[in-house]
């Protein structure tokens, strides 16, 4: 299986920061990597797709790049409401794998 | 509007089978993917399995391969996970989210979850 190794796994920002989330594929997945948030007790909401296409009604400040085996997701200037949890997973090949989740903290 | 409306919470003992589902609404159910994914109390997500409705082709992790059984009815555009004989380690949240080729096979809609709890 395709492992993926999210990092850092914690981070502590503040209104206004521009934060970096990374992940690393154990083989190349082309481009097949989505980023998703998720907020304490709901389900998780799909921000980036194909690794770099922000999905229709997230807002312009997440953005995502990389291919092969490494990932990037960017949001340019932290709002309140981006304090949450951030996952990436490889859809490129089953069984499909998240990565271990980023907890972005205050 | 596209809907995937999961059952509610379920508290089993352990031994017992379960049945959960994921109805879905507003777009057509045999040309995406329902795929069912796990959060266990405090932890990040797992990909258990997915279901093609269309034809029925299922792919499941090795992880749940054998664990659980994933399905579906065509006639009420409804997905399912299932248990024959639970665990207390199957107390988790539960996840359906539908996903197709059309945005690179991300998952785009999801369920609200269904809280599983298993208990002596």
């Amino acid at each position: 299986a395709i492992q993926m190794t999210q990092s850092p796994s914690s981070l502590s920002a503040s209104v206004g920061d521009r934060v970096t989330i990374t992940c690393r594929a154990s083989q190349g997945i082309r481009n097949d990597l989505g980023w998703y948030q998720q907020k304490p007790g709901k389900a998780p909401n799909l921000l980036i797709y194909a690794a770099s296409t922000l999905q229709s009604g997230v807002p312009s400040r997440f953005s995502g790049s990389g291919s092969g085996t490494d990932f990037t997701l960017t949001i340019s200037s932290l709002q309140p409401e981006d304090f949450a949890t951030y996952y990436c997973l490889q859809d490129y090949d089953y069984p499909y794998t998240f990565g271990q989740g980023t907890k972005l903290e205050i | 509007e596209v809907h995937l409306v999961q059952s509610g919470a379920e508290l089993k003992k352990p031994g017992e089978s379960l049945k959960i589902s994921c109805k879905t609404s507003g777009y057509i159910f045999t040309i995406y993917w329902i795929a069912w994914v796990r959060q266990m109390p405090g932890k990040g997500l797992e990909w258990m399995g997915s279901f093609y409705p269309g034809d029925s082709d299922t792919t499941y992790s090795p992880s749940f391969q054998g664990q659980v059984t994933i399905s579906a009815d065509k006639s009420v555009t409804t997905a399912y996970l299932q248990w024959s004989s639970l665990k207390a380690s199957d107390t988790a949240k539960y996840y359906c989210a539908r996903h197709s080729e059309v945005l690179g096979n991300a998952f785009d809609i999801w369920g609200q979850g269904t809280m599983v709890t298993v208990s002596s």
